[in-house]
């Protein structure tokens, strides 16, 4: 069967710091990934999607980026935090059925 | 680009139906409409998908019109276990690259005692 992982579940940064949050998916091949936000727990708010190894599409601009080197792995990175990048970031695949499986989610807080 | 709109919150009773509409107008001829549950802290949960008239699964029932500008999540006989927020997520799930996933804001329901 398939599953999700992403770490850390929580997260407290300084405003500046960088941040590296990973997801990783097993039981499949070829996943899309995406990374979602979201704020003030409402609203999901997509980041990047990548339907491939080093293929990347970014949704809002911002001082995030995403990176894919492996086929199941996904890392959402950043490398000077701000105030608002403070949220629940929600990692997810799907394999073109419709169905998107998330992962637990990580709480940043910037501070 | 279809954009969903869908009541802010609901409120129910223990084992009562509800059913929560959302609307999007401007809905692809290859969109399909998908359901999705969220608890606190967790990642959404799918509920149930469908493309156009009735699918019904184990958990809930989705109605479709005809012209596919609205759909209706229903909830059979919700029990304390149903308050979560439901949200609404048009797109094509085929298009590649050009993928475009519209999320509603979602309706958080509250089921009373």
């Amino acid at each position: 069967s398939q599953t999700i992982h992403q770490w850390p579940a929580t997260l407290v940064q300084p405003v500046g710091s960088p941040l590296s949050l990973e997801c990783t998916v097993e039981g499949t091949s070829n996943p899309n990934l995406y990374w979602y936000r979201q704020a003030a727990g409402r609203g999901l708010q997509l980041l990047f999607y990548s339907v491939g190894i080093g293929q990347i599409s970014s949704e809002v601009p911002q001082n995030l980026s995403a990176s894919r080197p492996q086929d199941r792995q996904f890392i959402l990175s950043s490398k000077k935090l701000l105030l608002s990048d403070s949220g629940f970031y929600l990692c997810a695949w799907d394999s073109y059925t419709g169905e998107l499986f998330f992962g637990e989610g990580s709480r940043l807080t910037v501070l | 680009l279809a954009k969903t709109t869908q009541p802010i919150s609901m409120d129910s009773y223990e084992g009562q139906e509800v059913n929560i509409t959302c609307s999007h107008n401007n809905i692809a001829t290859n969109d399909y409409i998908t359901w999705y549950q969220q608890f606190p802290s967790q990642g959404p949960r799918f509920i149930i998908q469908g493309y156009k008239t009735k699918v019904t699964n184990e958990v809930a029932s989705l109605f479709i019109p005809a012209d596919r500008k609205s759909s209706t999540l229903s909830l059979p006989r919700v029990s304390l276990s149903d308050t979560a927020v439901y949200y609404c997520l048009v797109g094509d799930f085929n298009a590649g690259n050009n993928r475009k996933l519209i999320w509603g804001l979602g309706t958080s329901l509250a089921v009373n005692p």
